[in-house]
């Protein structure tokens, strides 16, 4: 079975420092990876996936996670936050057989940039 | 290019009335459509997916149904709205297990 750990409800930053999301997954065969940015009363946008090709994953708007086997995890990093970073932040694993997507998010992770 | 579709944006319902959310998807055929539920503080929840007209799968039990009248609609129901139901629910769409998109979602208050 599938499942992903955000270790982080709730992380605080100043702007122009480095952010760290941390997710860990678990997974019976190779996973899908996937974090999500959802704004304010706003549907999901993807930032960056990984499908079993370079380890390391570059995103949308600076944003960029390693996957690492040996740890099981696939934290989400960017140099330096903005404050439009502000935002709920979803590590997701991909189910199911292999012509459907099926999700499992983390809990979510509420990324605040302070100026 | 492909977009989804998803409305009403938000709605306010008493408890026991009906429920009928839509979603549309455009620029793609035979996609595999899902409904997700988001609770206030909590991650997303696979409600239904989809992988073709009549074809519905339930992950939870609930007192939602879903329906997939057309290729490319998927909407979601209810007879008597329970105050649980209230939370934020978005449609999804992906073809063969690609990266999945989400419509802009609607937010639910039962009352």
């Amino acid at each position: 079975a599938q499942s992903v750990t955000q270790l982080d409800s709730h992380v605080s930053v100043s702007e122009g420092t480095p952010v760290l999301l941390r997710c860990n997954y678990s997974s019976s065969y190779s996973p899908s990876l996937f974090w999500y940015v959802q704004h304010p009363n706003k549907g999901l946008q993807l930032l960056l996936k990984y499908t079993s090709a370079a380890t390391l994953v570059k995103g949308i708007n600076g944003f960029e996670a390693e996957f690492k086997k040996s740890e099981t995890s696939f934290h989400l990093t960017k140099p330096s936050a903005h404050m439009s970073d502000a935002a709920e932040y979803f590590c997701v694993v991909s189910s199911g057989s292999s012509n459907t997507g099926k999700l499992i998010f983390g809990q979510g992770t509420t990324l605040q940039v302070k100026p | 290019s492909q977009t989804i579709h998803q409305w009403p944006a938000t709605l306010v319902q008493p408890v026991g009335s009906p429920l009928s959310l839509e979603c549309t998807v455009e620029g793609t055929s035979n996609p595999n459509l899902y409904w997700y539920r988001q609770a206030a503080g909590r991650g997303l929840q696979l409600l239904f997916y989809s992988v073709g007209i009549g074809q519905i799968s339930s992950e939870v039990p609930q007192n939602l149904s879903a329906s997939r009248p057309q290729d490319r609609q998927f909407i979601l129901s209810s007879k008597k709205l329970l105050l649980s139901d209230s939370g934020f629910y978005l449609c999804a769409f992906d073809r063969e297990g690609d990266t999945i998109y989400f419509g802009e979602g609607s937010w639910l208050t039962v009352v």
